[in-house]
């Protein structure tokens, strides 16, 4: 596609619930990052992808989030038993090299409410 | 770590008058530094990025930055505001396999 494509916009979920958020980045972007925006704060890093390899998921603030990348392209960011802080937006980005230099190409999020 | 530190959640400037957002780098070495902005309901989309070529950098819709290492500062700037620079403009720095943003700067434009 054109750009990063993230689905859903919006997401509201039960307190306890499992969510699963969708990133399709540009064809052919070697990185994929996930970052999570919580209200009135910039975005916080959550983990890095080069292809299909995790080679960093040291942001990912505990053990119910889970990303996978299992063909180097559509990237999936799953929080299990979801928890009201979990509320912010999720955005993914790629990049083309797999040697960053931080022009990174964003999608418009996945808004996540918790109840 | 390499952070950044923008201050002043929220900017009002008239249209025409000059937009100034300010911010501040920590890095022991040299930094690659960003300015991304955020239109409503789009992306993050890269501005401008200093990458040690030159200090003065030059970014779309008339936008530029000067890194100033004596400040450590990587400053913001446009000569007139116009009503369609009203967004959230976010200062980055890159290492270790990523960015690290600020807290983001909410810029609007009074007519």
């Amino acid at each position: 596609g054109a750009g990063v494509s993230q689905s859903p916009r919006y997401k509201v979920a039960k307190r306890g619930q499992d969510v699963a958020l969708r990133c399709d980045p540009i064809s052919g972007h070697v990185s994929l990052f996930w970052y999570q925006q919580a209200l009135g704060q910039g975005p916080e890093f959550l983990t890095y992808f080069q292809n299909e390899a995790q080679l960093d998921k040291s942001g990912l603030p505990s053990d119910r989030f889970f990303a996978e990348r299992p063909e180097g392209s559509v990237s999936t960011l799953k929080i299990q038993r979801t928890q009201q802080e979990d509320s912010a937006v999720y955005l993914c980005a790629s990049s083309l090299v797999s040697a960053n230099t931080g022009e990174l190409f964003f999608g418009e999020g996945s808004r996540l409410t918790v109840l | 770590a390499q952070s950044v530190t923008q201050l002043g959640s929220h900017v009002s400037v008239s249209e025409g008058a000059l937009v100034l957002l300010r911010c501040n780098y920590s890095s022991s070495v040299p930094p690659y530094l960003f300015w991304y902005v955020q239109y409503p309901n789009q992306g993050l989309q890269l501005l401008l990025k200093y990458t040690s070529a030159a200090t003065l950098v030059k970014g779309i819709n008339g936008f530029e930055a000067e890194f100033k290492k004596s400040e450590t500062s990587f400053h913001l700037t446009k000569p007139s505001a116009h009503m369609s620079d009203a967004a959230e403009y976010f200062c980055a720095t890159y290492g270790n396999n990523r960015l690290a943003f600020g807290k983001g700067n909410q810029v609007v434009v009074i007519p």
